[in-house]
């Protein structure tokens, strides 16, 4: 069985500091995704990463993939409050069966 | 801007009582995806289908959950009957190659 797991759960830091999550999976898979949700909406994706050593960037946040080790991180660069939100990573089980497993979510807070 | 729409966005019902939630896909897309948000069990992937075919339930209640998509703009998921552990919100997702697309979710209290 699929099993992903992120860490943090929880992440309350400063404005303008920088922070890394991270999201490790139990089987190989070659495609990651990472979404955002803020309080009482749905979810957003954020990015889509296909192979190993994949690398997006997106504004203040930069998701990258280790397939060898089974570890993405999601790096927050000098962070506003805007950012604030719960981040959710998701790992395809395989190819040919669209079926996402999503970790538990990284509940990000900024302060001021 | 294409967006996959759901309804009722909010949904208060007694237990016992039959709901159904609807989901209308984003066109051209060939997957629809249900996922049920719960703050114990995070989210979890009820059924979902490719081309209107059904291709996996099995995270999915049998005996009280069903999940149809009658034509490629409307899928349906109805619990019946409902209970107060299905208290959730209920997302609807479609996709194409690669990326999911959720909707708004529908929020369901059972009392």
């Amino acid at each position: 069985e699929l099993k992903v797991e992120q860490n943090p759960l929880f992440l309350s830091m400063q404005e303008g500091k920088n922070y890394t999550i991270y999201c490790n999976y139990s089987t190989t898979s070659d495609r990651l995704y990472w979404y955002r949700q803020d309080p009482g909406k749905s979810l957003e994706s954020l990015f889509v990463l296909l192979s190993n050593g994949a690398v997006k960037q997106e504004g203040r946040l930069m998701a990258s993939l280790d397939t060898k080790a089974r570890l993405s991180t999601l790096h927050i660069t000098a962070a506003v409050h805007d950012l604030s939100a719960t981040y959710f990573c998701a790992v395809l089980k395989n190819f040919g069966n669209e079926k996402l497993t999503f970790g538990t979510g990284t509940r990000l807070t900024i302060i001021p | 801007d294409a967006r996959v729409t759901q309804t009722p966005r909010h949904k208060v019902t007694e237990m016992g009582q039959e709901v159904t939630m609807r989901c209308q896909p984003i066109l051209g897309h060939n997957t629809v995806f249900w996922y049920r948000q719960t703050m114990m069990q995070g989210l979890e992937l009820l059924a979902y289908f490719r081309n209107r075919a059904p291709l996996d339930d099995s995270g999915m209640p049998k005996d009280r959950f069903s999940a149809e998509m009658p034509d490629a703009t409307l899928a349906t998921l109805k619990i019946q009957p409902s209970e107060p552990r299905d208290s959730a919100v209920y997302f609807c997702a479609s996709g194409i190659v690669e990326t999911q697309y959720f909707g708004p979710g529908t929020r369901l209290l059972v009392l």
